[in-house]
């Protein structure tokens, strides 16, 4: 079978960091993937691995490490347009689609 | 132009109804992407094209026919539905690659309401 766990709820303070976790096992791997989805729009993109290490694109990083099947988002200096769904996806081959979606982590920023 | 564009926005349809959910993109990818989306569930891939030629369809039930006219455009057929088929329907597209960045760009969705 193939299952991504990620927290299902996580409440941080404007400004702060926080770090939400996906662990997977899956019957194939090609990287790992987050996306943003804030309510009644569509997922975007933030972050992607393929290998062992940290990716940084501005307050958003991600980490990966295939040996643990483990990944993590960072996201810091918080804002309050943070609050969204986060999805882990673990793409399977060269489709970035066809991934296997995390059943998300709904991020509430507060004052 | 980045965008994946989706119509109609919204829909509402009866289960002995015939419709169709289209979706474009002119980012030269070459992949394609339906996506399922319930409510504060997360996407549930449906059918993926790659080179125009159908190449996943992840047991959906038949009520759904895709159809790729050419490499930017993708449609899905809808026939007798069921109320249980209410959901976001998600376009997505990227492109093919063995290195760099491996993202899928998003539609903004189809809102089908089975009544």
């Amino acid at each position: 079978g193939q299952s991504l766990e990620q927290p299902s709820e996580v409440t941080a303070v404007e400004g702060a960091i926080v770090q939400i976790n996906c662990t997977y096992q899956t019957s194939g791997f090609y990287g790992l993937s987050w996306y943003q989805q804030h309510d009644g729009g569509a997922p975007t993109f933030l972050s992607y691995n393929a290998l062992d290490g940290l990716e940084e694109t501005g307050r958003f990083s991600s980490f990966l490490s295939r040996s643990d099947s483990y990944g993590y988002l960072l996201l810091q200096e918080l804002q309050m347009k943070d609050s969204a769904s986060y999805f882990c996806a673990v793409s399977k081959n060269t489709n970035a689609g066809k991934s296997t979606f995390g059943d998300g982590t709904t991020l509430t920023v507060k004052p | 132009d980045t965008e994946v564009t989706q119509t109609p926005k919204h829909l509402v349809m009866g289960m002995t109804n015939k419709k169709s959910l289209k979706c474009e993109q002119h980012m030269g990818h070459r992949a394609m992407y339906w996506y399922k989306q319930k409510a504060k569930k997360p996407p549930e891939l449906m059918f993926v094209y790659s080179y125009e030629k159908l190449s996943i369809n992840e047991s959906v039930p038949s009520r759904f026919s895709p159809e790729c006219p050419n490499s930017s455009l993708l449609n899905l057929h809808l026939h007798a539905l069921q109320p249980e088929d209410s959901a976001l329907y998600l376009c997505a597209s990227s492109q093919p690659t063995t290195r760099g960045r491996h993202r899928s760009f998003f539609g903004q969705g189809t809102r089908l309401t089975v009544v």
